[in-house]
């Protein structure tokens, strides 16, 4: 069974700064997504970025960008020049891309991120 | 574009009682999923449909579970009888599976139940 770790259960950052979060997964499959999903207080689920395993190239979205290491199983969560809107839990999330495999995303625990003014 | 949509968004009910989560996909994915998230257990997938046939429900908890998807607009969840333990964040999210691939989950904005 696949399992996504996330070791930072809170973190926080001045704002225009840079921050880092951290995730590692495990699995046995080749084909699989990766992805960060943002839960602001609303609670509302929003994706931030999603990496294909067979893509070298690290997914970038404007501010947000990701360190994929697929031989570490790491997939790390870069935020540039934080904004007081970043604010929120963000949850690592693993999915299997195998024809026919389970589409079943697996969460991490999460990290709350703060953003000091 | 309408996203997933949910309701009720907020539920207060009492242990015994019979809850019913709906959910409404966005046009034209074929994939819902019914997840659920708590303090303790963190998000978990209840279960999932593709083309409005259960594929993975290996998460509902026990048989006071249940949920049905008549068809491509409307899934609900049906918790009877209704337990403390079931209070929690219930997520519907949808997305498009083509060529046996699934493409990204949207989710709603979720339903906050309680049970006293």
């Amino acid at each position: 069974a696949q399992t996504v770790t996330q070791s930072q259960p809170e973190m926080s950052v001045q704002e225009a700064e840079t921050v880092t979060l951290s995730c590692t997964y495990d699995t046995s499959e080749s084909d699989y997504y990766l992805f960060w999903y943002k839960q602001p207080p609303s609670r509302q689920m929003i994706l931030v970025i999603r990496q294909e395993a067979y893509k070298q190239q690290n997914a970038t979205e404007n501010r947000f960008s990701v360190n994929f290491q697929k031989a570490a199983k790491s997939f790390s969560l870069k935020i540039s020049d934080s904004q007081l809107g970043d604010a929120a839990m963000y949850f690592c999330a693993y999915r299997s891309s195998t024809q026919g495999g389970s589409e079943k995303l697996v969460f991490g625990k999460g990290t709350k991120l703060t953003v000091n003014p | 574009d309408a996203g997933v949509i949910q309701s009720p968004r907020h539920e207060v009910t009492e242990m015994g009682q019979e809850v019913t989560l709906r959910c409404k996909p966005i046009s034209g994915h074929n994939s819902l999923f019914w997840y659920r998230q708590t303090m303790m257990r963190g998000l978990e997938l209840l279960i999932y449909f593709n083309n409005n046939v259960p594929i993975d429900d290996s998460g509902m908890p026990e048989d006071r579970f249940s949920a049905k998807m008549p068809n491509a607009s409307f899934s609900t969840l049906k918790i009877q009888p209704s337990e403390p333990r079931d209070s929690a964040v219930y997520f519907c999210a949808s997305s498009l599976r083509v060529a046996g691939v699934g493409e990204t989950q949207y989710f709603g904005p979720g339903t906050r139940l309680l049970v006293l």
